[in-house]
């Protein structure tokens, strides 16, 4: 079945250091991709979304290209912020329901 | 306009008893998804309402869990008898249309002692 395999954290940074967070899918058909952010003691939040193949999603300084060659989907920031500190979701639409990886808890050290 | 809300945010239950978890959408969203995290683990998809229909209830794990969406607004998930296993994180999610963004509650934490 569809699946979303993402990079074990956590993820210890320092302030203004760049940020990737592999993810990789398995998909039978076409899905979009998104990556989900939550924030200590806060719900679920789309960061970015990319609908089809080669389109770059992008907001608060993070992107990620949706490859199909690769079937990936890696999460990018060039100078992260302490405020950054979260556990990222990388996530497939598939059948009208969402499929998330296991999440990657990043730390960003002053 | 408010976001999804979820009720109560916490819950310590004993195991065996009784828990419902409540899940506001936004309003006009005819869809409506349980989702569900246990500890370091994924988040799993429990179920799928479009308006009061069980579209998906597929993840649903056995028949101790019950949704229900009367109404086609809020939606409620019941766990009974509740097991240790069943804690976790419950997300509530609502979209207009389906494969379109989903705007997640902040989840209701379930710890079954």
């Amino acid at each position: 079945g569809d699946s979303v395999t993402q990079m074990e954290g956590p993820v210890t940074l320092s302030e203004e250091a760049f940020l990737t967070i592999n993810c990789t899918y398995t998909a039978t058909g076409y899905p979009s991709l998104f990556w989900y952010v939550q924030y200590p003691g806060e719900g679920l939040q789309l960061l970015l979304k990319a609908t089809k193949a080669d389109d770059k999603g992008s907001n608060k300084g993070f992107e990620a290209t949706y490859r199909k060659e690769t079937t990936s989907f890696h999460l990018e920031k060039g100078s992260v912020q302490v405020s950054d500190s979260a556990v990222y979701f990388c996530a497939l639409s598939a059948d009208d329901k969402i499929i998330f990886g296991k999440g990657t808890r990043l730390h960003i050290l002053p | 306009e408010a976001g999804v809300t979820q009720f109560p945010s916490h819950s310590v239950i004993e195991k065996g008893q009784t828990v419902t978890l409540r899940c506001d959408p936004i309003s006009g969203h005819d869809n409506l998804y349980w989702y569900r995290r246990v500890m370091g683990k994924e988040i799993k998809f429990l179920l799928h309402f479009v308006k009061e229909s069980k579209q998906d209830e597929s993840g649903m794990p056995n028949n101790r869990f019950l949704a229900e969406r009367t109404g086609g607004t809020y939606s409620t998930l019941k766990v009974q008898p509740a097991e240790l296993e069943d804690s976790g994180v419950y997300f509530c999610a609502s979209s207009p249309i389906p494969d379109v963004q989903a705007f997640f509650g902040q989840g209701t934490r379930l710890t079954v002692v």
